[in-house]
C-alpha cells in the first residue's frame, strides 16, 4: 500500500532550538519527495524537491535529507524562529494527474509550534 | 516572482447563494490550475485539476455540478460554489503550475505555486 507517514504528529519547541522531523513512505515507484511549509490559513509554500539520487538539499535554515534505500526522510530546522510556526508536509506524488505530470497529495503534516 | 492571488481573501455568505473565488497567477502563465479544499485540522484535498481552454477534471465524490470552474486564460481560473450549504464552508487553495520552468523553480514545469486560500463561511 502506497503511504506516507510524518512524526511526530506535533511538535513544541523553545526559540532558537533545533527539531527534526521525519517521514516514511511506502510509495512505488518513487520519483521525488517534497517537503512544503503550510502556515495556519495560508496555502502551501514548497521547502524541497528531492530526486532518488539526492541525500541532502538544504533551503536556509531548513535542510531535508533522503535515504532511499530505508525510505525516509528527513527535514531539519537550525535556530528555530517563531515564524517557524507552521505545519510541515511531506509529499511523495504517485500517479499523473490530468496533464500528465505527477499528483501530489497532501497529508496532515507536523504542526510545530516554536515558543519563546 | 511565481506569485498567486486568490480573490476574494473571505467570504461569508447565506445559504443558497453562489460564491465565485478567482485564482490569478500574476507573473507567469498557467497551464495548469489546481484548486484544493481544507477543513479544520485535516490535510489539502484535490478537488479539481483544470487545464486552460478545457474542462475540468474532478476528483472522486466532487460534484462538478455544484462546483464550477472555468480556466479561461493562462493567467485566471475560477470555482463557482453554487447554492452553498454550511458544510461547503471550508478553505479554498488554489495553485498554479508554470508553463514554462520559472527561475528557481524546485521541479522545474513539475511546480506548483500555492495562492494564499479563501476562507468561506456559509452560514
Amino acid at each position: 500500500k502506497n503511504q506516507v507517514e510524518q512524526s511526530p504528529q506535533s511538535l513544541i519547541i523553545l526559540e532558537g532550538k533545533n527539531c527534526t522531523l521525519q517521514c516514511n513512505y511506502t510509495v512505488s515507484p518513487f520519483s521525488n519527495l517534497r517537503w512544503y511549509k503550510q502556515d495556519t490559513g495560508r496555502g502551501p509554500v514548497s521547502l524541497t524537491i528531492m530526486t532518488f539520487s539526492e541525500n541532502t538539499k538544504s533551503n536556509g535554515r531548513y535542510t531535508a535529507t533522503l535515504d532511499a534505500d530505508t525510505k525516509q526522510s528527513s527535514l531539519h530546522i537550525t535556530a528555530s524562529q517563531l515564524s517557524d510556526s507552521a505545519s510541515y508536509i511531506c509529499v511523495v506524488p504517485l500517479g499523473l494527474d490530468s496533464g500528465g505530470y505527477q499528483k501530489v497529495t497532501f497529508g496532515i503534516g507536523t504542526k510545530l509550534q516554536v515558543i519563546p | 516572482g511565481a506569485v498567486v492571488s486568490q480573490h476574494p481573501s473571505w467570504v461569508i455568505c447565506k445559504s443558497g447563494t453562489s460564491v465565485k473565488i478567482e485564482c490569478r497567477s500574476l507573473d507567469f502563465q498557467a497551464t495548469t490550475m489546481f484548486w484544493y479544499r481544507q477543513f479544520p485540522k485535516q490535510s489539502l484535498m484535490l478537488m479539481a485539476t483544470s487545464n486552460e481552454g478545457s474542462k475540468a477534471t474532478y476528483e472522486q465524490g466532487v460534484e462538478k455540478d455544484k462546483f464550477l470552474i472555468n480556466h479561461a486564460s493562462l493567467t485566471l481560473s475560477t470555482l463557482t460554489v453554487t447554492s452553498a450549504h454550511p458544510e461547503d464552508s471550508s478553505f479554498y487553495i488554489c495553485s498554479a503550475r508554470a508553463a514554462v520552468p520559472l527561475a528557481g523553480a524546485r521541479g522545474g514545469t513539475d511546480t506548483q505555486y500555492f495562492g494564499p486560500g479563501t476562507r468561506l463561511t456559509v452560514l
